[in-house]
């Protein structure tokens, strides 16, 4: 079994503030780690991932995460938030090869200027 | 560009009507999904198709039904719409060849209303 709890489903930061977005995560095996973005009226698109190596992942936008599997925590950071940050943002596990995926509840990122 | 389209990208319809939403894409993709997106639920599975003979069922496929007419559409249908199937729908695919395998495309979502 799999699953993902994003904490804080709204948050705050002024602009050129820190962005830190928490996701923790539970799998029986080894997880795929991922964090989706998703911009007002369009689908998700992918800002990063986490398969096998490097524990420090860097994505688009300049946003990273890292994989701290003591901690099962993937947490999603970027040194200063800018207004066009602002969206939604998905954590999702998957675990295995058959690739089915599970989402968090997701967090609204407001950047307020 | 290779993309993930969806129609209708908005529908309004009434209890008890037939609906049917049409995912097609031109990735080349083998594996293709359906999730609805509630506010506070996040995306939940619907259905699931790792090609067009495999066909799954996700963690809410109960009112739901898919077709997998060729590697391309992949189509989700609801049978009797109810008001609590309300929700954002999301066509996406995935690739199980090469070192993407893992990462989801996703269509720009279908809105639906049910009255």
């Amino acid at each position: 079994a799999q699953s993902v709890t994003q904490l804080g489903s709204h948050v705050s930061v002024s602009e050129g503030a820190l962005v830190l977005l928490r996701c923790n995560y539970s799998s029986s095996v080894p997880p795929y780690l991922f964090w989706y973005v998703q911009y007002p009226n369009q689908g998700l698109q992918l800002l990063l991932k986490y398969t096998t190596g490097a524990t420090l992942v860097k994505g688009i936008n300049g946003f990273e995460a890292e994989f701290k599997k003591s901690e099962t925590s993937f947490h999603l950071t970027k040194p200063s938030a800018h207004m066009s940050d602002a969206a939604e943002y998905f954590c999702a596990v998957s675990s295995g090869g058959y690739q089915k995926v599970t989402f968090g509840t997701g967090t609204k990122l407001q950047v307020i200027p | 560009d290779a993309d993930v389209t969806q129609t209708p990208r908005n529908r309004i319809t009434k209890t008890g009507k037939r609906i049917m939403l049409e995912c097609s894409q031109t990735k080349g993709h083998d594996r293709m999904y359906w999730y609805r997106q509630d506010p506070g639920l996040g995306l939940r599975l619907i259905y699931y198709s790792f090609d067009v003979k495999d066909i799954n069922k996700g963690e809410i496929s109960d009112g739901y039904s898919v077709s997998r007419q060729a590697q391309a559409k992949f189509s989700l249908s609801l049978e009797s719409a109810i008001p609590n199937q309300t929700a954002l729908y999301f066509c996406a695919t995935s690739d199980s060849s090469g070192l993407r395998y893992n990462e989801q495309f996703f269509g720009p979502g279908t809105r639906l209303t049910v009255l």
